[in-house]
């Protein structure tokens, strides 16, 4: 979920096993959602959007849910690998049209163990 | 196709100092961004540009100016460093599709200002 203060939540998984991700995000009226990886050191790498018309969407190892009646969005990647470990953050386009701004949570730290 | 470059990687600087952060892109995109990140907290917009010519103000703009050179350039100055503006600056851009919104970031600027 979404960090409180300095600290970012984390998540510690065993290699192998499935991991889910969670935000929550903050304006009902936003339309598109993106979850993006950073691994220290380096910037934010796309990994998989959805649109507000959709409930879930999959990609290769990794699904999006949606439940827009809660405002919350999660990211699940079966079968965790080492190369996962990262700082997980959903992001969300607020005012629609043609305005692409994004608004970025504070991230999840996602730690692997092998 | 190098993506986004951002320049330089690493700078120090003395607060009143100022000093100008460039970024380039090479994907023809329309929006490009200038984000900070500070620990713990996920990426704040501090200016965008929607397409060349125009620019607008983000979430965290005081302190900074930008100027959108042509599409493949947006540079982030910094009039008069002071502490606070200790960060890392990403820059990223969009091909504003209306399609999709992900935006492509480039490697980062750490900036420590003392």
């Amino acid at each position: 979920g979404e960090s409180v203060g300095l600290h970012l939540p984390t998540l510690s998984v065993q290699e192998g096993d499935n991991s889910i991700i969670n935000c929550a995000y903050s304006n009902s009226a936003s339309d598109y959602f993106i979850w993006y990886k950073q691994v220290s050191g380096k910037g934010p790498q796309f990994i998989i959007d959805i649109r507000s018309n959709m409930d879930k969407r999959q990609g290769q190892r990794v699904t999006v849910l949606l439940n827009k009646t809660v405002k919350h969005l999660s990211l699940q990647i079966a079968a965790t690998q080492p190369g996962d470990s990262a700082v997980y953050f959903c992001a969300e386009n607020m005012s629609g049209g043609s305005n692409y701004k994004l608004t970025f949570g504070k991230g999840t730290l996602l730690t692997v163990n092998p | 196709n190098a993506g986004v470059t951002q320049t330089p990687k690493f700078q120090v600087l003395k607060t009143g100092q100022s000093m100008t952060l460039q970024c380039a892109q090479d994907m023809n995109h329309n929006s490009m961004y200038w984000y900070r990140q500070d620990p713990g907290m996920g990426l704040r917009l501090i200016y965008y540009s929607a397409s060349e010519g125009t620019t607008d103000k983000g979430e965290v703009p005081n302190g900074y100016n930008v100027s959108r050179l042509n599409k493949r350039e947006f540079s982030l100055r910094l009039e008069s460093a002071a502490p606070s503006q200790t960060s890392v600056y990403f820059c990223a851009s969009s091909r504003s599709s209306g399609v999709s919104y992900e935006q492509y970031f480039g490697p980062g600027t750490r900036l420590t200002v003392t």
